[in-house]
């Protein structure tokens, strides 16, 4: 199975600033990546999806970037709402897997 | 609106048995595959199953292969998931989710709220 690894995996920053998350695969995945954000006590919502297209809504504070191996969620200027856990998934090899998350802490 | 509308979970003992249901309304169902994504707790997401929009094909993981079944009724625009022989890793919230397409399972957007499956003696 392709393992996810995330980066860091708490990240402490304040509104207004900019959040860098990473996500490393063991193997390529080309750019069959998608992220998701979970907050407290809520399912899933998808982010991204092929590396780097937003989904419906998306605000464009959010982009993603990367391919092969090593990917990027960038949040250019947090607001209070985006503080949550952060999920990579790649849908390159079954079984699809996810990381184990970031978690984007005030 | 999407929404996808879970249910039948519970507490179950090792062994046990457990069929989950999820409701959906607000796209057609019968034009898209649906999958199973359970989270443990203080876990990451894991991907347990998906079919596709005829009910043709389905995937699983290798985890919860022969162990669970997933089917569709797309008279009644119901996904489920048909759970025997449980044990205690199997213990998490079960999400359904729409994929986007008809035949594959790659991404999932969005999610219903999720039910709780606990197997414990």
């Amino acid at each position: 199975d392709i393992v996810l690894t995330q980066s860091p995996a708490t990240l402490s920053l304040s509104p207004g600033e900019r959040a860098t998350l990473s996500c490393r695969a063991s193997q390529s995945v080309s750019i069959n990546l998608a992220w998701y954000q979970q907050k407290r006590g809520q399912a899933p919502r998808l982010l991204i999806y092929e590396a780097f297209n937003r989904a419906t809504g998306l605000p464009a504070r959010f982009s993603g970037s990367g391919s092969g191996t090593d990917f990027t969620l960038t949040i250019s200027s947090l607001e209070p709402e985006d503080f949550a856990v952060y999920y990579c998934q790649q849908r390159y090899n079954w079984p699809y897997t996810f990381g184990q998350g970031t978690k984007l802490e005030i | 609106e999407v929404q996808l509308l879970e249910s039948g979970g519970g507490l179950v003992q090792p062994g046990g048995s457990l069929r989950l249901s999820c409701a959906a309304s607000g796209f057609s169902f019968s034009n898209y595959a649906m999958s199973w994504v359970r989270q443990a707790p203080g876990k990451g997401p894991e991907l347990v199953s998906g079919i596709s929009a005829s009910g043709g094909s389905a995937s699983y993981a290798e985890s919860v292969k022969g162990r669970f079944t997933i089917s569709r009724d797309n008279s009644k625009d119901t996904l489920y998931l048909q759970m025997n022989n449980l044990r205690a890793e199997d213990t998490a919230v079960y999400y359904c989710a729409k994929n986007p397409y008809s035949g594959s399972y790659y991404w999932f957007d969005p999610w219903g709220q999720g039910t709780l499956v606990t197997v414990s003696s």
